[in-house]
Order: structure tokens, then C-alpha cells, then sequence
């Protein structure tokens, strides 16, 4: 495995319709990271997985996004109603230990 | 005040040059620290990662870390054209923890 997977590439979604991206992390990690980025600024935390089991939620996440982790290997993000806000790269990360993330290509959403 | 903060730039740098980066955090328990660069359109990539007080170098590129002034920087040796990205500083408060970002400084390396 090459590193972290992430599909689609691109979506381009109507207002208001749901949208769910997928991450394939490198097979020996076993963090699970999700992040949203804004032109001009850092990526930003949504949630991260510990194999299976989500371990933290932005208090920024609004009820709309969720994420799944089965059985610990790959990932979803699912953003449902979606708003002209959404529009951003949506950023998959894992890690394995202490070192620092290795991140995918990104997924980037654009809601018209 | 922000968790990380970065000075947004852009910095121009003459290449052959050394480009000096900042960033200050206002965490004082946080532990590991982290420079990633980042192109335009595409993702982050790591490209150094510092735990002690003192620098760590790695090839061009040197990290320094001063706890009590709670401030990391990046120096970049003999700035090539193709440095010029967005370098992010992140941090996180222990090794398991989520790394927290900064906004990023873009760096611009004159030929």
C-alpha cells in the first residue's frame, strides 16, 4: 500500500442533497483522521478514529456530518443537506505511533 | 488567541537564500511539533517533526524548538524555486492526540 486513498476527487453537488466521501488509510495504521480546508487556511479537525472507534468530534461539527469506521479499516464521511459552507477539501489522514500524519489527495466539494 | 499562529505572508526569499518561518502556539503542554508543506491544490506533506527543546536538522531544512518561549521555526538553506508552497505549522499536546494546524505562511522563492 502506497499511502492514503481518498474518492471521489471531485464532487459537485446541488444544494441540499447529501454527499458521502471515502478514505482507504495505509493498512498499518490504525488512526484514522478527518479534516476540512478553506482556501487560505490550515486544515481544520472534524473527528478521528481509533480502529473502529471514533474518538473525538469537533464541537464545530454540526449534526449534518457524520463518520463511520467499520471493523477499522476503511472510512466515510457522510454530509447530509448540504449548504454553500460545505464547499471546501475534505482531508484524510492516518498515522500509526507518534509520528505525524500521512495525508490523501483530498476530496474536493463544491455545493452549488 | 489562536492555538497555532502563523504570519500568512507572503514571504519572498532570493533563492540560494535561507527562508526563516515562525510560529508560537499558546499551549504550553503541548509535546510534539510538526512543519508541513503544502502546494497549491494539493495536500499536506510532512516534512519535519521536532519533540526537544534545540534544533533537528534534515538535509536543508532545520527545526527549532524553544518550549519556554512557546515558539518553533523553520529555517529552509539554500532556497531552491521549487520551495515555494504554503508551510504549515501544526502541534498536538501528546503523541496520540489530533494535531492541531496553524493558517500557514506562503513562501515564495525569487529566481
Amino acid at each position: 500500500d502506497t499511502g492514503v486513498s481518498q474518492n471521489p476527487r471531485h464532487k459537485i453537488t446541488k444544494r441540499g442533497q447529501n454527499v458521502t466521501f471515502r478514505c482507504d488509510p495505509i493498512s498499518e495504521h490504525n488512526r484514522l483522521y478527518w479534516y476540512r480546508q478553506t482556501l487560505g487556511q490550515g486544515p481544520e479537525f472534524l473527528t478521528y478514529f481509533q480502529n473502529e472507534a471514533q474518538l473525538e468530534k469537533s464541537r464545530l461539527l454540526s449534526d449534518r456530518f457524520s463518520a463511520e469506521r467499520p471493523k477499522g479499516s476503511f472510512s466515510t464521511l457522510e454530509i447530509q443537506r448540504t449548504e454553500q459552507g460545505d464547499s471546501a477539501m475534505y482531508l484524510c489522514a492516518s498515522k500509526k505511533g507518534s509520528y505525524g500524519y500521512t495525508f490523501g489527495s483530498g476530496t474536493r466539494l463544491t455545493v452549488v | 488567541q489562536k492555538e497555532v499562529e502563523q504570519n500568512s505572508g507572503p514571504l519572498s526569499v532570493p533563492e540560494g537564500a535561507i527562508a526563516s518561518l515562525n510560529c508560537t502556539y499558546s499551549d504550553r503542554g503541548s509535546q510534539s511539533f510538526f512543519w508541513y508543506r503544502q502546494y497549491s491544490g494539493k495536500s499536506p506533506e510532512l516534512i519535519m517533526f521536532i519533540y526537544s527543546n534545540g534544533d533537528k536538522e534534515d538535509g536543508r531544512f532545520t527545526a527549532q524548538l524553544n518550549k519556554a518561549s512557546q515558539y518553533v521555526s523553520l529555517l529552509i538553506r539554500d532556497s531552491q524555486p521549487s520551495d515555494s508552497a504554503t508551510y504549515l505549522c501544526a502541534v498536538n499536546k501528546n503523541r496520540d492526540d489530533k494535531i492541531i494546524f496553524g493558517k500557514g505562511t506562503r513562501l515564495h522563492i525569487l529566481p
